[in-house]
C-alpha cells in the first residue's frame, strides 16, 4: 500500500550555490522567531533567530528576514556546504507571555558535490 | 553544561505496556517542553512547563499521555498503556525565562510500539 506522510518540502542545490527556506508562520502575535537544523539522529539545533521587531538579521553565512506583512520568514544561507544537508524547521513564539514554542512543517536541504 | 538529557536513547515496547520517558532539562531553563516527532505529523508541542507547573497540555493527544516536573532538574512522560500510533521521536527542550530565548533540545528517544 501506499504510505502516507508528510511530504517535507526539498531544496536541492549545488555546493557553493545560496540557498533559500521559505516559512509561512501561523500567529500575527507572535513575537519572536527561531530557525532550527535538524541532522539524521540529532534534536534539533539552534540556527538564529529574530525578534518581531526586526525584519533582517544577519549571522555567520545565514540571513533571516522577517516579512510580517504576509506572515513568512526566510531563512538565506550562503555558500552552501555539505555539512549545511538536513532539515530545516523555523519555529514561532505564541507570545512573550507564554514562551510556547510551535513549528513549521520543514524543509529538507540536500547540497549536491 | 551537558545540554538536554533524555533517557533512553530508543525503547522498544508491546502494545499495552507503560512507558517512562525522561528528560533532565539545562540547570537554570525554567522552561520545558516536551515534543512529539513524526512523518505523519512532523514536530508537535505536546506539553510544556514553566517553573515546574504545566502551562499548556493542550497537546497531549489522549488520557494515556501525561507528564510530571516533581523538580526543576526532572521531567517524564509517561505513556500508559502504549499503543503501536505512538511509535515517533520523543523530544524533550528547556529554554530560559522570558520569551525571546531560544530552547534547546535532547537528542530524542526513539519509541517503538509493537
Amino acid at each position: 500500500g501506499e504510505s502516507v506522510g508528510l511530504h517535507l518540502p526539498t531544496l536541492s542545490v549545488q555546493e557553493g550555490d545560496n540557498s533559500i527556506i521559505n516559512c509561512a508562520y501561523s500567529n500575527s502575535a507572535s513575537d519572536y522567531f527561531i530557525w532550527y537544523k535538524q541532522e539524521s539522529g540529532k534534536g534539533p539545533q539552534f540556527i538564529i533567530d529574530i525578534r518581531s521587531n526586526m525584519d533582517k538579521r544577519q549571522g555567520q553565512r545565514v540571513t533571516v528576514l522577517l516579512n510580517k506583512t504576509v506572515k513568512h520568514l526566510s531563512l538565506q544561507i550562503a555558500a552552501t556546504q555539505p555539512g549545511d544537508s538536513a532539515v530545516y524547521f523555523c519555529a514561532e513564539n505564541f507570545s512573550s507571555n507564554t514562551g510556547k514554542l510551535i513549528f513549521g512543517q520543514g524543509t529538507t536541504l540536500q547540497v549536491k558535490p | 553544561d551537558a545540554g538536554v538529557i533524555q533517557s533512553p536513547r530508543h525503547e522498544v515496547t508491546e502494545m499495552g505496556q507503560e512507558v517512562t520517558l525522561r528528560c533532565k532539562p539545562i540547570s537554570g531553563h525554567d522552561y520545558l517542553f516536551w515534543y512529539r516527532q513524526t512523518m505523519m505529523r512532523g514536530l508537535e508541542l505536546l506539553i510544556y512547563f514553566n517553573n515546574n507547573v504545566p502551562i499548556d497540555d493542550s497537546g497531549m493527544p489522549e488520557d494515556r499521555f501525561s507528564a510530571k516536573m516533581p523538580n526543576a532538574s526532572f521531567s517524564t512522560l509517561k505513556i500508559q498503556p502504549s499503543e503501536p500510533r505512538d511509535s515517533a521521536v520523543y523530544f524533550c527542550a528547556s529554554k530560559e525565562t522570558g520569551g525571546v530565548t531560544e530552547a534547546f533540545f535532547g537528542q530524542g528517544t526513539r519509541l517503538t510500539v509493537v
